[in-house]
């Protein structure tokens, strides 16, 4: 399974857009990338996921450059609810499990 | 509405003896995952089944053993074999190939 890399902090400011870096240099054809964000004590919550192209939902928005060996992860208009770890993962086809391998993440502290 | 539920979201043993932590679906998902989530770390993959009668060993399965008898259900039984069992642990679900769902996990102190 492919590794992620992230810095293991960020901060931001309130209603600025934060960009949350990652880089997966060892992803496979076949292997998308995920994020998901933890507030402390809480699960995991599902932010947003894609293959090779860009993608945008309500919470945020995708940036996979075009060798996929990084990716963006862009919150347009932080909060103060936004602070929390954000994980970056490369998830392994389903035929091997489809399990997610989550590293340290970024923690992200928006501030007033 | 539809959810995983984990019960309890407390739980206090003493050492040597087993425990079995509750994971409960609605989401018709076939797959389910259990982590360990231990402070300041990531999450470790203990157990995942993406089948009724059907488990895998993740990377931390040592020490703990799971049950899928039934599609909404895949309890966690933390053993005394388990050295650290002292944790935050967390269930998830997914359907097949998509995102994971997880549950708001329960915190396991053992003295």
């Amino acid at each position: 399974d492919a590794k992620t890399t992230q810095p293991p902090s960020m901060d931001c400011a309130e209603g600025r857009a934060a960009n949350l870096p990652c880089n997966h240099s060892t992803i496979s054809g076949n292997e998308y990338v995920y994020w998901y964000r933890q507030i402390h004590s809480q699960g995991p919550q599902y932010i947003i996921h894609g293959l090779k192209n860009n993608e945008t939902n309500e919470m945020a928005s995708l940036i996979i450059t075009e060798d996929r060996k990084s990716s963006t992860l862009i919150l347009p208009h932080a909060t103060l609810r936004d602070t929390a770890v954000y994980y970056c993962i490369v998830r392994a086809s389903y035929n091997q499990g489809g399990k997610l391998i989550f590293g340290q993440g970024t923690e992200l502290s928006v501030k007033p | 509405d539809g959810g995983i539920t984990q019960s309890p979201k407390y739980l206090f043993r003493k050492e040597g003896q087993n425990v079995t932590l509750s994971c409960e679906q609605n989401l018709n998902h076939d797959a389910m995952y259990w982590y360990r989530q231990d402070p300041g770390q990531g999450l470790r993959l203990i157990y995942y089944s993406q089948i009724v009668n059907d488990f895998q060993k993740g990377d931390i399965a040592e020490g703990y053993s799971v049950s899928r008898e039934k599609k909404e259900s895949f309890p966690l039984t933390v053993t005394s074999a388990q050295k650290n069992p002292t944790a935050f642990y967390l269930c998830a679900s997914s359907l097949r190939g998509g995102p994971l769902h997880f549950g708001n996990g329960t915190r396991l102190t053992v003295t």
